[in-house]
């Protein structure tokens, strides 16, 4: 059965770094999204990608983050100068189209230190 | 803003019924939606309803809709040690996004 993959599963920065977080949607959607969840709190969309470009985003997605379809098959969440209350599960999705069901990958644990 | 509420933990016995509750605040949702996530894997779909309905059946789970008091839930029978999981309830409002608004998320712990 297709699957959303994600890596790494979990990872340690240092604050201040930069972090890139790789997904594997699903190979014939079309829609991708982020979504994070702060450990004890709701799990918080970031943003979703279609196209190429960033087709809606939230208000925690500021400048700090970015998102990108490197080739055909990745799809990156950039988080600049990683701060501590970054620390969260991210999870990546895909959907066929705009209103199907999203996929979800297991999620990387990103933890600053 | 769609805002979506949950109660944080159950306990149930293997075979009794589980039922979690969630209430949401967006009068517009389109579509509501329960996932399951299971220890160390992503969010599973388990089951959606859309906003016309009052209910959907599939199999053991039964999904109840009470769109005036915005209150969703999703009942379990029959339980099983493989329920076991953090059950999240979500919304979609709207057409022409995407985004799904997340509870805390309900963990339910199945005792043999």
């Amino acid at each position: 059965e297709p699957e959303v993959t994600q890596t790494p599963s979990h990872q340690v920065t240092q604050m201040g770094q930069e972090v890139i977080l790789r997904c594997v949607p699903i190979s014939n959607h079309l829609y991708f999204y982020w979504y994070r969840q702060i450990l004890g709190q709701k799990v918080e969309f970031l943003v979703s990608f279609y196209n190429n470009e960033i087709s809606e985003k939230s208000e925690i997605f500021d400048d700090q983050f970015s998102v990108e379809r490197p080739d055909g098959s990745n799809f990156t969440l950039k988080i600049r100068s990683t701060k501590l209350e970054d620390s969260a599960m991210y999870f990546c999705a895909s959907s066929a189209q705009l209103n199907t069901e999203a996929f979800f990958g297991q999620g990387t644990r990103l933890t600053v230190v | 803003g769609e805002d979506v509420e949950q109660s944080l933990f159950l306990s149930v016995r293997e075979g009794d019924s589980s039922v979690i509750n969630c209430t949401y605040t967006d009068s517009s949702s389109t579509y509501l939606y329960w996932y399951k996530q299971e220890p160390g894997a992503g969010l599973q779909l388990l089951t959606y309803i859309f906003s016309n309905m009052d209910m959907k059946q599939d199999q053991r789970l039964t999904v109840l809709l009470n769109k005036k008091d915005k209150h969703l839930s999703l009942r379990i029978a029959d339980t099983q040690t493989g329920d076991s999981a953090i059950y999240f309830c979500a919304e979609k409002s709207g057409y022409g996004n995407n985004r799904l608004a997340f509870g805390k998320g309900n963990q339910v712990v199945v005792i043999p």
